[in-house]
């Protein structure tokens, strides 16, 4: 198993540019979810996604777009990129919907907005 | 926003010494919490996950207690390594959604 893998590993972009951050995972896990790692904070929620089709906000949600069409990918879309969204982000999966399961995390795609 | 408090925020330890750490969460309405090693340029990894009051949980040298009743957590390595140097996080969740703490750094003095 490849576990969850992310890409691309470092971007850079320009204000005001769209992208998408891919998150894909092979454990056949039901939950998967957006992080944001900033200095000095703990890693924040954005998005989640409890099973295909189903979404829903976290703690950072504001200038992030999800989407689940699948139960392998779980991609993130930032529409109109601004420096405050400069940050690590990490795209973790868990089985089952109950919440009670350890999380396995990607490796992470580092961020940064000029 | 639920305050997830991890002290101490850093920690040089000598080898074979032994050591703990704290997480403190809001004790209302507790669902789970979270373990994790975190080393540099890598990603987080699961340690534990505790659920009940008063579950202790062991893993090699590294061991963990949880108390929902006041609210707090405890990490505990024993014998410290070069290799346990790693930032430790935890997480308390509640129902779908984890609420992290921004972690103890470890370092572990050869």
């Amino acid at each position: 198993n490849a576990g969850v893998t992310q890409t691309p590993k470092f971007q850079v972009l320009k204000t005001g540019q769209s992208m998408t951050l891919q998150c894909a995972q092979d454990m056949n896990h039901e939950y998967m979810s957006w992080y944001r790692q900033d200095p000095g904070m703990g890693l924040r929620l954005i998005h989640y996604s409890v099973g295909a089709g189903i979404t829903d906000q976290g703690e950072v949600p504001n200038g992030y777009n999800v989407s689940r069409s699948t139960t392998e990918d779980f991609p993130l879309r930032l529409e109109l990129a601004a420096p405050s969204q400069t940050s690590v982000y990490f795209c973790a999966s868990t089985k089952g919907t109950s919440g009670k399961n350890e999380q396995f995390f990607g490796p992470g795609t580092r961020l940064t907005v000029l | 926003i639920l305050n997830v408090e991890q002290s101490p925020q850093s920690l040089h330890v000598q080898e074979g010494d032994s050591t703990n750490f704290t997480c403190s969460f809001p004790s209302s309405n507790f669902y789970a919490l979270h373990w994790y090693r975190w080393e540099t340029a890598k990603s987080p990894e699961a340690l534990f996950v505790m659920t009940l009051n008063g579950d202790e949980k062991k893993k090699g040298r590294i061991s963990a207690t949880l108390n929902t009743k006041e609210g707090y957590s405890y990490l505990y390595i024993k014998g410290s390594q070069p290799e346990d140097s790693a930032t430790y996080l935890c997480a308390h969740q509640k129902s779908n959604q984890f609420y992290f703490g921004t972690g103890t750094s470890l370092t572990v003095i050869p």
